[in-house]
């Protein structure tokens, strides 16, 4: 069975612009979260989604936004991009997002912002 | 709102058994799991806790008090390949969010 896919792996953007980054999850999983990693901060959630429904959102400003496709497939878009948004972007999918719930990460878009 | 914290790193000799700390504050606790990540990898499950007491598997345990919000992951016969980053999560908020500490950083020496 595939692995979670991210698409694409690096991306270099300029402070202003915006950037859409996508998740393809292992087959089945119908949910799928995002999270954002910088070396001060960890490991950030940013939110959750489950039959293109945004079940949880992170505490990130409104500029980050995402959503989900029938498919199970998933977005995230970043608006007016800022040197802070520098960092790996992981998707995780999971059957059904619950507590215990092994997620399965992605290898991670790296963004970085000039 | 929710904190976990942990160590920043941790140093241990091949062979030896090393315990990562896991303490944290938290509304709507679920369960704290473990995650695992290389450098330049992607994070990988280790293990969950929802009821206190130790998980085993294999050379890995963790461990989890409710009552004092505490939990550690135990490495045993530690090996070179164990030199990774080492991540605590709790669920919360239905379930559905994973938040995530700021990881421990375990270097494993010969």
């Amino acid at each position: 069975k595939a692995g979670v896919t991210q698409t694409p792996r690096y991306l270099i953007k300029t402070r202003g612009q915006q950037v859409t980054l996508s998740c393809s999850p292992i087959s089945g999983h119908r949910s799928v979260s995002w999270y954002q990693q910088t070396p001060g901060q960890g490991l950030q959630f940013l939110f959750e989604y489950f039959s293109e429904t945004q079940r949880n959102k992170g505490n990130f400003p409104g500029r980050f936004s995402g959503r989900q496709f029938s498919n199970s497939r998933s977005e995230m878009n970043v608006s007016t991009l800022e040197l802070g948004d520098s960092a790996l972007y992981l998707c995780a999918s999971s059957l059904g997002g619950g507590p215990g719930e092994t997620q399965y990460f992605g290898p991670g878009t790296r963004l970085l912002v000039l | 709102g929710q904190s976990l914290e942990q160590p920043s790193e941790v140093t241990a000799v091949e062979g030896a058994i090393v315990q990562i700390n896991c303490t944290y504050q938290t509304s709507g606790f679920y369960g704290l799991s473990w995650y695992q990540q290389h450098d330049g990898g992607a994070p990988t499950f280790l293990s969950y806790n929802a009821l206190d007491g130790l998980e085993e598997t294999g050379r890995f345990s963790s461990f989890l008090s409710r009552s004092d919000s505490y939990g550690y992951l135990l490495l045993q016969e530690l090996q070179m390949k164990d030199s990774a980053s080492y991540f605590c999560a709790v669920s919360e908020n239905s379930g559905y969010a994973l938040n995530f500490g700021k990881g421990t950083s375990l270097l494993v020496t010969p």
